[in-house]
């Protein structure tokens, strides 16, 4: 079965420096990938996505991701963080099918960032 | 820009009563999702729909779940009688499409659903 993986539950950076959150994943071909974010009380934001093409995508927010078919990861980074980054985040990915994906998202654990002024 | 609305935001009922959760997808998506999170606890799949009919569904949706496109525009989760252990944020979610660029789940901010 599919399963992610976020490492790290917290982390801590100071305003302005950067960051990278880590996902890995467990499956046997490329998945569809999505990063998204919770602030307190609110839904989830897609950040970005990937599912193919240039390894590297772009997404809101000024935050990127980069896909690694070789250490199965799609990790998050964001060169200066914002007081306004702090929020939890969570990567998920889906199975592609020839017809289209599943529809079933599996999410990761989260990861809580705490920006530091 | 559109988005995904849920009502109501919150909703506190008594154990063994039927909840209905409201959810209005974005109004050009074809497929719609409902998942939920328990406090502290990852964010899981329930069910997918798509033309009228439940595309796929994971375990915890039993027989005390159901879901129904009852017009144009609502999708609703129905709990029939609720547990201590429905207790949760549901949210729902829409796609446009479900392959390529088209295929990203769009959030509603969530029903909160506490069951005492």
């Amino acid at each position: 079965a599919q399963s992610v993986t976020q490492p790290d539950i917290h982390i801590t950076v100071s305003e302005g420096a950067s960051l990278e959150l880590r996902c890995n994943y467990s499956y046997g071909a490329t998945p569809y990938l999505f990063w998204y974010v919770q602030s307190p009380g609110q839904g989830l934001q897609l950040l970005l996505k990937y599912f193919s093409g240039d390894t590297l995508v772009q997404g809101i927010k000024g935050f990127e991701a980069e896909f690694k078919r070789s250490q199965s990861s799609f990790n998050l980074r964001k060169p200066s963080v914002h007081w306004s980054d702090a929020a939890e985040y969570f990567c998920a990915v889906d199975t592609p099918l020839p017809f289209g994906n599943t529809g079933k998202l599996i999410f990761g654990q989260g990861t809580t960032l705490q920006v530091k002024p | 820009e559109p988005e995904v609305t849920q009502t109501p935001s919150h909703q506190v009922t008594q154990m063994g009563q039927e909840v209905i959760l409201r959810c209005v997808p974005i109004s050009n998506h074809l497929y719609f999702y409902w998942y939920r999170q328990i406090l502290g606890q990852k964010v899981e799949f329930l069910v997918s729909f798509y033309n009228n009919e439940i595309s796929e569904k994971s375990e915890i949706f039993d027989d005390q779940f159901s879901v129904e496109r009852p017009d144009g525009s609502n999708f609703t989760l129905k709990i029939r009688s609720t547990k201590l252990e429905d207790s949760a944020m549901y949210f729902c979610a829409s796609s446009e499409g479900k392959r390529g660029t088209t295929y990203e789940q769009y959030f509603g901010p969530g029903t909160r659903l506490t069951v005492t």
